[in-house]
């Protein structure tokens, strides 16, 4: 079974920390995905990575960054976490292609 | 940002019933259509691949049909279980970007 795995499951940060959430998948796919999940918005695109040290943006990038030093790993930074970054975030990796993607646990993250 | 919109937002049904969903995608730039099912405190897993107008898929009593010229989907479950309890998502993959847009999700609970 694929494996898609994030650091942690609940977060609770201070307005202005640096901060790192992590994800590691096990099957060796090319594309890797950071998704915010909040109420009536639906699960929506901060980065996504089609191959190591590559990353484009998605559709809700300001205040992040991500990085992508190995296949396996890809890390989303904020930068200085502020209370509207306040969610869930959901990573995924895929085949490349059309294949579907494959979902870690989530994070819920609280900025207080 | 393009458009991805599903109805109804949330159904009850009673169990034993038949029910059915709509996503609807823009009609141009067409690369893929993904159905997943995300049930409480879990990740969400792919239901369907689509990719070609006319596809219809099927996995139990789950189906689901694409028409790319029109921009719809429809996600059918037959005899409606309470264990099929979740909230169903399609994402619409973009030709021009290779980006997966999801659509805020149909809310779906079966009554024993």
């Amino acid at each position: 079974d694929v494996k898609v795995t994030q650091s942690s499951r609940y977060l609770v940060k201070r307005t202005g920390e640096k901060v790192f959430l992590e994800c590691v998948q096990d099957m060796d796919h090319e594309n890797m995905f950071w998704y915010r999940q909040d109420p009536g918005l639906g699960l929506r695109l901060i980065y996504f990575s089609y191959d190591v040290k590559m990353k484009e943006k998605g559709d809700i990038p300001e205040g992040y960054s991500v990085s992508r030093e190995k296949k396996e790993r890809f890390s989303l930074i904020l930068e200085s976490a502020s209370t509207n970054q306040t969610s869930m975030y959901l990573c995924a990796s895929s085949l490349a292609g059309r294949a579907e993607a494959f979902f870690g646990q989530g994070t819920r993250l609280t900025v207080v | 940002i393009l458009n991805v919109e599903q109805s109804p937002q949330s159904l009850h049904v009673q169990e034993g019933d038949s029910t059915n969903f709509t996503c609807s995608f823009p009609s141009s730039n067409f690369y893929a259509l993904h159905w997943y099912r995300w049930e409480t405190a879990k990740s969400p897993e792919a239901l369907f691949v689509m990719t070609l107008n006319g596809d219809e898929k099927k996995k139990g009593r789950i189906s689901a049909t694409l028409n790319t010229k029109e921009g719809y989907s429809y996600l059918y479950i037959k005899g409606s279980q309470p264990e099929d309890s979740a909230t169903y998502l399609c994402a619409f993959g973009d030709s021009g970007t290779y980006k997966y847009i999801f659509g805020t999700g149909t809310r779906l609970k079966v009554l024993a």
